[in-house]
């Protein structure tokens, strides 16, 4: 199993430029999130889904998009990059259990100009 | 939502000596998970607590659950340059399922 993966590792974007960051998991989870990490932060939920069809906001939501059409992909979508948007992006999954664990993806590094 | 603060926000320490981050909570908590993030990775699951009072061991780390549930605290015992990262707890929401993190402990080892 390849786990949880994220594409791509690192992106430079335009402020104003939209973009779409890639998760994809094969572990058949239906519980899949998406963090953002920021220094002194932590990591800070943006969007999570339960399954697919079904989303939903968490934290830090605003400028950002989500879908899940199938079980395995999470795309987060940036429609118009700002530079408060520069941090490290992580997708997660998890088995249905509330009590299961979170696997994260390796994270995209991306910078906002 | 749950809310969580975890101090400190830096330790450094020789190696071979303990180190402890401890995460509090104004609430009661459900559970408590604990994370490990090496400096340019990803969060790795380290363990779950759920029980009032529960201690639970892996090696040389010792994780605790407060006996009223709204605090917790991992313990290193004689650390190793293989524990440099960040440690992070994590709280379940039982309602929304959501995860929430405190702001971490990052861990440097003065070899």
């Amino acid at each position: 199993n390849a786990g949880v993966t994220q594409t791509p590792k690192f992106q430079v974007l335009k402020t104003g430029q939209s973009m779409t960051l890639q998760c994809a998991q094969d572990m058949n989870h239906e519980y899949m999130s998406w963090y953002r990490q920021d220094p002194g932060m932590g990591l800070r939920l943006i969007h999570y889904s339960v399954g697919a069809g079904i989303t939903d906001q968490g934290e830090v939501p605003n400028g950002y998009n989500v879908s899940r059409s199938t079980t395995e992909d999470f795309p987060l979508r940036l429609l118009s990059a700002a530079p408060s948007q520069t941090s490290v992006y992580f997708c997660a999954s998890r088995g249905p259990g509330v009590w299961e664990t979170q696997y994260f993806g390796p994270g995209t590094r991306l910078l906002v100009l | 939502g749950q809310q969580v603060m975890q101090i400190p926000q830096y330790q450094h320490v020789q190696e071979g000596e303990d180190f402890t981050t401890y995460c509090n909570s104004s609430t009661t908590l459900s559970n408590i998970q604990w994370y490990k993030q090496r400096p340019g990775g990803h969060p790795v699951f380290l363990i779950q607590l759920v029980k009032s009072g529960e201690v639970k061991k892996q090696k040389r780390l010792t994780f605790q659950f407060g006996e009223a549930k709204k605090n917790s605290s991992l313990h290193i015992t004689a650390t190793q340059t293989t524990d440099v990262g960040t440690y992070f707890c994590a709280v379940v929401n039982f309602g929304n399922e959501k995860l929430t993190f405190g702001t971490g402990t990052r861990l440097t080892i003065i070899p």
